[in-house]
């Protein structure tokens, strides 16, 4: 079967640090590639996305690496601060139309 | 302009009872997906409409789930004889096409308790 995860639930960093949160996939057919930020009590909201024919993409504190060999995907926050604090989920789009696939999710917790 | 909305909010039903909820997708958006939920997983897909037709239902339980989404009016997710394996959050999003490079805008869901 196809399935997006992530390789671990729960992240703490303190604040000012880089984060990392990773997420494997397993359907190489997939060509679009999300991540939201999911905060408590609110739906997911959108931080940054990779289509396949790319390695990496770059927003404001954010990037994500995608390395297509391994088939894995990446979040990196920079200078972390504790409003990231969330849940975040990579999710999967395997083309045809807008259906989303999310992997299981990391939890971020920043410490001060 | 209004992002996507969702209500109610917070809904409790007893086993056995019906739940309905709404979604009123971003202006200009004819897309609405549905997605569930658990607590401490990640979203799964249910159902993909477009103004008054289903175009995929891949992920709706074959009874008791339900989803319209007519020429006027919110979309509206039904659950019929709720047990209690169907308590989630619902969370409803829409996008302007189907282009799979559209982003998809989520409503702050609904919390379904079924006591």
């Amino acid at each position: 079967g196809e399935s997006v995860g992530l390789h671990l639930p729960t992240l703490s960093v303190q604040e000012g640090d880089n984060s990392i949160i990773n997420c494997a996939y397993s359907n190489s057919a997939s060509d679009y590639f999300i991540w939201y930020k999911q905060e408590s009590g609110k739906g997911p909201q959108f931080i940054i996305d990779i289509r396949s024919n790319m390695d990496k993409r770059q927003g404001q504190r954010v990037t994500v690496l995608l390395n297509k060999t391994v088939k894995h995907l990446s979040l990196q926050i920079a200078a972390t601060q504790p409003g990231d604090s969330a849940v975040y989920f990579c999710a999967e789009n395997k083309g045809g139309y807008n259906k989303l696939i999310f992997g299981a999710g990391t939890r971020l917790a920043v410490h001060p | 302009n209004a992002g996507v909305m969702q209500n109610p909010r917070h809904l409790v039903r007893r086993r056995g009872q019906e739940a309905r909820l709404r979604c009123s997708p971003m202006k200009g958006h004819s897309h609405v997906y549905w997605y569930r939920q658990l607590p401490e997983e990640g979203l799964k897909f249910m159902v993909y409409l477009q103004k008054e037709n289903i175009i995929d239902e891949s992920g709706m339980p074959k009874e008791r789930f339900s989803a319209e989404f007519p020429k006027e009016g919110p979309s509206i997710l039904r659950i019929q004889q709720v047990v209690r394996g169907d308590s989630a959050a619902y969370f409803c999003a829409s996008s302007t096409t189907s282009d799979p490079n559209n982003e998809q805008f989520f409503g702050p869901g609904t919390r379904l308790t079924v006591l």
